[in-house]
């Protein structure tokens, strides 16, 4: 069973320093895949950054940037720059080779940027 | 863009009626999966269909039952509604990467 787990339920940064979401996993299987979304309030699940588990690179996306450390079972989320319109819920997720397109979800982060 | 659309987007029923919520991927996207959000219980897989074939399913009642049509639309259907079911309904197309608006369910 995959399990994944974001220990920040709430967190503050203030407008335009740079900001770390965890993110911790768990699984047996060796081909699994991450994610990063962000829910605003609208309720709508925007991606941000995908990282497969045999990629030797952090994944980038603009001022999204995935730290990934395989042996640690970590796949924290950096957010440089943040902006106020970053404040939002963030969901980290796992995919398996062995389970098709089914996402398991942590618990989420409740990310907001102060002026 | 997404390129996943979601109706209707909001839905009040009351309990003991049943719901049947729609989505639909972009031309061409033929696996379509289903997740439910509650403040209690997070989000959670409900099945996935590919080539209108269930490939995966959750842990949930059978009172959940989908189902997807040869243009890759996929149904949800709730039966017998609980005060329980009132959540956030969000459909993903192939990859998991992409979700729709999502379809909030109230039920009274």
């Amino acid at each position: 069973a995959q399990k994944i787990t974001q220990t920040q339920p709430g967190m503050f940064v203030q407008e335009k320093e740079a900001v770390t979401l965890d993110c911790t996993y768990d699984t047996s299987d060796q081909s699994y895949g991450l994610f990063w979304y962000k829910q605003p309030s609208s309720g709508e699940m925007i991606f941000l950054i995908y990282q497969g588990s045999y990629d030797e690179q952090n994944a980038t996306e603009g001022r999204y940037s995935l730290n990934f450390q395989k042996a640690r079972k970590s796949a924290n989320l950096v957010i440089s720059a943040s902006q106020l319109g970053d404040s939002a819920m963030y969901f980290c997720a796992m995919s398996s080779n062995n389970a098709g397109n089914m996402l398991t979800f942590g618990g989420g982060t409740r990310l907001m940027v102060k002026p | 863009k997404a390129g996943v659309t979601q109706t209707p987007r909001y839905l009040i029923k009351t309990r003991g009626q049943q719901v049947t919520l729609s989505c639909s991927p972009i031309s061409g996207h033929r696996s379509v999966s289903w997740y439910q959000q509650t403040p209690g219980q997070g989000l959670q897989f409900l099945f996935e269909y590919f080539s209108e074939t269930q490939r995966n399913k959750g842990n949930f009642p059978g009172r959940f039952s989908g189902r997807q049509f040869s243009n890759s639309r996929s149904e949800m259907n709730v039966s017998t509604l609980e005060l329980g079911d009132s959540a956030l309904y969000l459909c993903a197309r192939a990859g998991s990467q992409y979700f729709g608006p999502g379809t909030r369910l109230t039920v009274l």
